[in-house]
Order: C-alpha cells, then structure tokens, then sequence
C-alpha cells in the first residue's frame, strides 16, 4: 500500500525556520496537504494542493514540492506553533493517505 | 462557516458494529467531499474513505474495504460512518471532515467521537 514517510521530530529554537519533509512516490502527480493538530484538538488544514494557504493561516506556514518530496516550512518558528503536523494526499487510484506525522517542538 | 457536529462517545463489545453521525450546517454539504479519518490513542491519522454526497459514491481504504460503509442523507445534511466487526484495535477517535471549493478551498472537522471498544 502507499506510504508517505515523515520525520518522527523535528525541533527549533522560536524565531528559528522549521522544515517538515514529506516523500511518497505519487507526489510528483498528486497534490500534498498539511495540517497541524494541536494536543487533544481536530487537525486544522495549513497548507493545501502543495503550497496553497488557506484563509486565517499565518504567512509564515509555507509549502513546497520537489519530485518525491514535499515540505512545510515555518519561518520564524513561534512557541504556539508547537504540534504535530501530518502531510496528506492520494495514491494513484485518489484513495488517502496520511503520513505518519512529525511532532514540532519549539523551544 | 460549516460547522459538524458528530455523535457522541460510544463504548463496544468485540465483534458489533458502530455507527458515528456527522451532521453538518452553515453551508454547503451536498457538493463537499466528506472524509471519515480515525486517531488511535497516541497515534496518527488514518484514513478511512469519503463520499461525495451529491454523487452518492463511497471509496474507502483498502484496509477498511468490506468493514466500512459510509453513507450521506442530504435531506439532513448528515453523513454516517459504519464499522463492524469491532475489535479492540478499532478503539480510535473518529472525525468527519468536510472539504471543498467554495469562494476560496474550505476545509472543516468535526469535534471527533471516541470510540472504545473493550469486552
């Protein structure tokens, strides 16, 4: 079955830019999503059809693509970005996959 | 602004079946697609499979195929998720999310239901 593969953690200082990568071999033809899901919280969509920001989403959160590679970026890191974070997107057949996910700390 | 709300915390035995509502308001639920995606404590997102309730057509992960059926009224603007043949494994919060274009692309979750299944 497809798989998208993240990095368990990843951790920065506040103020510092924090990159979440994403791979799965269906991405250079499937678009990425990202959502951050705070503890105990519904995930809230960041990033959508690869580098798109949704409405109310702070211009730090950022996407980008490159072959079998997606990435969120956070420029400027800040303590209330602390979550977990989960890229999302299609097999060939548009069935759903999330990745694992990547826990972001920040301090 | 959509908003769901889904049904309530559900405990079951190995073996039943469950079923979570998600009913949605404030905007547009035919046309959207709606996502069926589960959290088992302390773990990741997994989908389960969507439905597009104005064409009526499920598609479901392949892991769930013939143990999930997920349905849509839109007279009542509600969406269900069925599970059966529960087993402890199966013990997850379940969302509902709603995404699609409307003047810009919208994305919105439900509160989650907790589904505990225990003998």
């Amino acid at each position: 079955s497809y798989e998208l593969t993240q990095p368990p953690s990843v951790s920065v200082s506040p103020g510092q830019t924090a990159r979440i990568t994403c791979s799965g071999d269906a991405l250079p033809k499937k678009y990425p999503y990202w959502y951050q899901q705070k503890s105990g919280q519904a995930p809230v969509l960041v990033i959508y059809e690869d580098s798109k920001r949704p409405s109310g989403i702070p211009e730090r959160f950022s996407g980008s693509s490159s072959g079998t590679m997606a990435t969120l970026t956070i420029s400027g890191a800040q303590v209330e970005d602390e979550a977990d974070y989960y890229c999302y997107s299609t097999d060939s057949s548009g069935l759903g996959v999330f990745g694992g996910g990547t826990k972001l700390t920040v301090l | 602004q959509v908003q769901l709300v889904q049904s309530g915390a559900e405990v079951k035995k190995p073996g039943s079946s469950v079923k979570v509502s998600c009913k949605a308001s404030g905007g547009t639920f035919s046309s959207y697609t709606i996502s069926w995606v589960r959290q088992a404590p302390g773990q990741g997102l997994e989908w389960m499979g969507r439905i597009i309730p104005i064409l009526g057509i499920a598609n479901y992960a392949q892991k769930f195929q013939g143990r999930v059926t997920i349905t849509a009224d839109k007279s009542t603007s509600t969406a269900y998720m069925e599970l059966s043949s529960l087993r402890s494994e199966d013990t997850a919060v379940y969302y509902c999310a709603s995404s699609g274009y409307s003047y810009g692309y919208e994305d919105y979750w439900g509160q989650g239901t907790l589904v505990t299944v225990s003998s």
